[in-house]
């Protein structure tokens, strides 16, 4: 069974600062996706990571799949107020193209002005 | 912009009630999904859909059914619902080669 991990869970942050969020998951996969919740609303996709040294940037994030050592990373630079939210990584179970995803339990981070 | 819409924002129904709970896509997906979303649990999917009137269970499908009768439309349906199914509710729809899924708002459920 597919386990994703993500760490930390809380993250308090200095705007400015920069920080790494990981996520760890089990079994092999070759894609992994990063999405943004903000408070009372939905998921929103931000990044879609589909092969091994994947990466993607967007602003002050930028997201990477290192899939033998079943891991991602969504980093942050110089972080802002509107960076506040809590952050998901999914990854598919299936390893090689599905629907099906686990998700971890999200990290929730805040950027102190 | 794909657009994925619920039926209700919020719904309080009452232990036992049979509840409906509605997801319409606009871009002609394929795949439509029904996740909930609980406090340190993450998302966990209930049910998903790769076209009309086809159905496959997910991680927790127990006390919950579906419908898709029209490939925009995917409906949740508790039979009797019990306190323990109190909890967000995350439609999502999904088609291409990427396996993006796109959310919708969510329907946070009370079952009292």
């Amino acid at each position: 069974e597919l386990k994703v991990e993500q760490n930390p869970l809380f993250l308090s942050m200095q705007e400015g600062k920069n920080y790494t969020i990981y996520c760890n998951y089990s079994t092999t996969s070759d894609r992994l996706y990063w999405y943004r919740q903000d408070p009372g609303k939905s998921l929103e996709s931000l990044f879609v990571l589909l092969s091994n040294g994947a990466v993607k940037q967007e602003g002050r994030l930028m997201a990477s799949l290192d899939t033998k050592a079943r891991l991602s990373t969504l980093h942050i630079t110089a972080a802002v107020h509107d960076l506040s939210a809590t952050y998901f990584c999914a990854v598919d179970r299936s390893g090689a193209g599905s629907y099906q995803l686990t998700f971890g339990k999200g990290t929730k981070l805040s950027v102190i002005p | 912009d794909v657009k994925v819409t619920q039926s209700s924002r919020y719904l309080v129904k009452r232990t036992g009630e049979k509840v409906f709970l509605e997801c319409v896509q606009d871009m002609d997906h394929e795949n439509m999904f029904w996740y909930r979303q609980d406090p340190g649990l993450g998302l966990r999917l209930i049910y998903f859909s790769y076209d009309v009137k086809m159905k496959e269970k997910g991680d927790i499908p127990e006390g919950y059914s579906v419908s898709r009768e029209k490939k925009e439309r995917f409906s949740l349906i508790l039979e009797s619902a019990s306190t323990n199914q109190t909890s967000m509710y995350l439609c999502a729809s999904g088609r291409g080669t990427t396996y993006e899924q796109y959310f919708g708002p969510g329907t946070r459920l009370t079952v009292t």
